[in-house]
């Protein structure tokens, strides 16, 4: 069973830096791109950026380049979604999902990981 | 960018109705077009994938129609489960978009 599961809550202050993760199993993680997405409270859905954990190959969306850093460790089939100043705009549920073998959608997701940045 | 355009934002309906939402992408994108439903606290989930092709497990009331720059989801009968935001995600070209999503509440 394909399975992603992302780190838990956390409650950050302005201009610390963060660092959060979503872990694959049942299937070949070197081989699917994983997505990160952003949701801000009561809002719709913002493609953050993909990553392939095969080769590290990373592209990102415009309106997150520069704001954020994806990562994968591919020997412990794990991505990673990191900031390095957080601010409280960048409070928000992040999700990471596989990629479909040959087009990009995304057909598993992780359980999601709420960032809460306040002072 | 590719901006998609869904609507209508919120619709309601009640239980055996049946329900259309749609999608307008700023340009065309053939068919590369993909449907999710994310009902509150949970992440969401695929519906129907390259416009029309209907995700493995998804109950066959739900189905996807267009190209180009307009697209459907249709649920043909609404059923109190289907109650959540649906939102449509463009693939033709980087980056990938959503539409601004559309709640259906049952009446």
């Amino acid at each position: 069973e394909v399975q992603l599961v992302q780190s838990g809550a956390e409650v950050k202050k302005p201009g610390e830096s963060l660092k959060i993760s979503c872990k694959g199993s049942g299937y070949s993680f070197t081989n699917y791109w994983i997505v990160w997405v952003r949701q801000m409270p009561g809002k719709g859905l913002e493609w953050m950026g993909i990553i392939y954990p095969g080769d590290s190959d990373t592209r990102y969306s415009p309106s997150f380049q520069g704001q954020v850093t994806i990562s994968a460790d591919r020997s412990i089939n794990t991505a990673y979604l990191q900031w390095s100043s957080l601010k409280a705009s960048d409070t928000a549920m992040y999700y990471c999902a596989r990629r479909a073998a040959v087009a990009e959608y995304f057909e598993y997701w992780g359980q999601g990981t709420l960032v809460s940045v306040s002072s | 960018d590719i901006q998609m355009t869904q609507s209508p934002s919120t619709l309601s309906a009640s239980v055996g109705d049946r329900v259309t939402i749609t999608c307008r992408a700023s340009q065309s994108i053939s068919t590369w077009l993909a449907w999710y439903q994310q009902k509150p606290g949970k992440a969401p989930n695929l519906l129907i994938y390259k416009a029309s092709s209907l995700e493995s497990g998804v109950p066959s009331r739900f189905s996807g129609s267009g190209s180009g720059t307009e697209f459907t989801l249709t649920i043909s009968s609404l059923q109190a489960d289907d109650s959540a935001t649906y939102y449509c995600q463009q693939y033709n070209s980087y980056p990938l978009t959503f539409g601004g999503g559309t709640k259906v509440e049952i009446k």
